[in-house]
């Protein structure tokens, strides 16, 4: 399997623009994870999904961003409308249905920048 | 409140000192305790898991539950063990893992 999926793996946007971003989990896992990663704040979780199922979004900073998993196999964490203090990177990940320490596998993370 | 605690934001020592990375934990019932790692523009993988009692790459962990920490040791640093250190526990019931801010480890040979 080639682990986690993201794309883009860089992206640099505007203010104001919209900005998608892609992921496919491993095949098989049922949870899936968005995290942000910054300087200041370390990594957070933002949303994550169990079955397709958004369980948890209480990470989620505003309005503003709102993620998507149609299948099991892709999921979208999307800002509209960016703003600079979203730069950041941007970690997908997957694990098979937890409750029993299964691992947490990482994709190699989205970098954003917004100007 | 589920809270993670890794004092340090960045630890540097000479190759082939010992190292502890620092952890502490506020968590309601008994979590899971993990390592990542992230070494220089890679992903984010699992080093260790407290439950696993295992030791990979020269590191260690114990789970001390008296005074809810979980630190990370090594005997002997070397170069290649620069990198970000993230401690992470999650509750038995649930898949949410949740990171600390991370200790950035710098091996100077």
């Amino acid at each position: 399997d080639a682990g986690v999926i993201q794309s883009p793996r860089h992206e640099v946007t505007e203010m104001g623009q919209e900005v998608t971003l892609r992921c496919k989990p491993i095949s098989g896992h049922n949870s899936l994870f968005w995290y942000r990663q910054t300087m200041m704040r370390g990594l957070e979780l933002l949303i994550y999904f169990n079955n397709n199922v958004p369980i948890d979004d209480s990470g989620m900073p505003e309005d503003r961003f709102s993620a998507k998993m149609p299948n099991a196999s892709f999921s979208t964490l999307k800002i509209q409308p960016s703003e600079p203090r979203d730069s950041a990177v941007y970690f997908c990940a997957s694990s098979q249905d937890g409750y029993s320490g299964n691992t947490i596998y990482f994709g190699e993370g989205s970098w954003l920048t917004v100007v | 409140a589920q809270r993670v605690t890794q004092p340090e934001k960045l630890l540097s020592v000479f190759k082939g000192a010992p190292v502890e990375l620092k952890c502490n934990y506020s968590y309601s019932g008994s979590p899971e305790l993990f390592w990542y790692v992230q070494y220089s523009r890679q992903r984010l993988q699992l080093l260790l898991r407290h439950i696993s009692r295992e030791s990979i790459k020269g590191f260690t962990a114990d789970l001390n539950k008296g005074e809810t920490s979980f630190h990370l040791k090594k005997p002997f640093a070397q170069e290649e063990d620069s990198a970000m250190y993230y401690c992470a526990p999650r509750s038995y019931n649930t898949d949410k893992l949740i990171f600390g801010t991370g200790t950035r480890l710098q091996v100077f040979p």
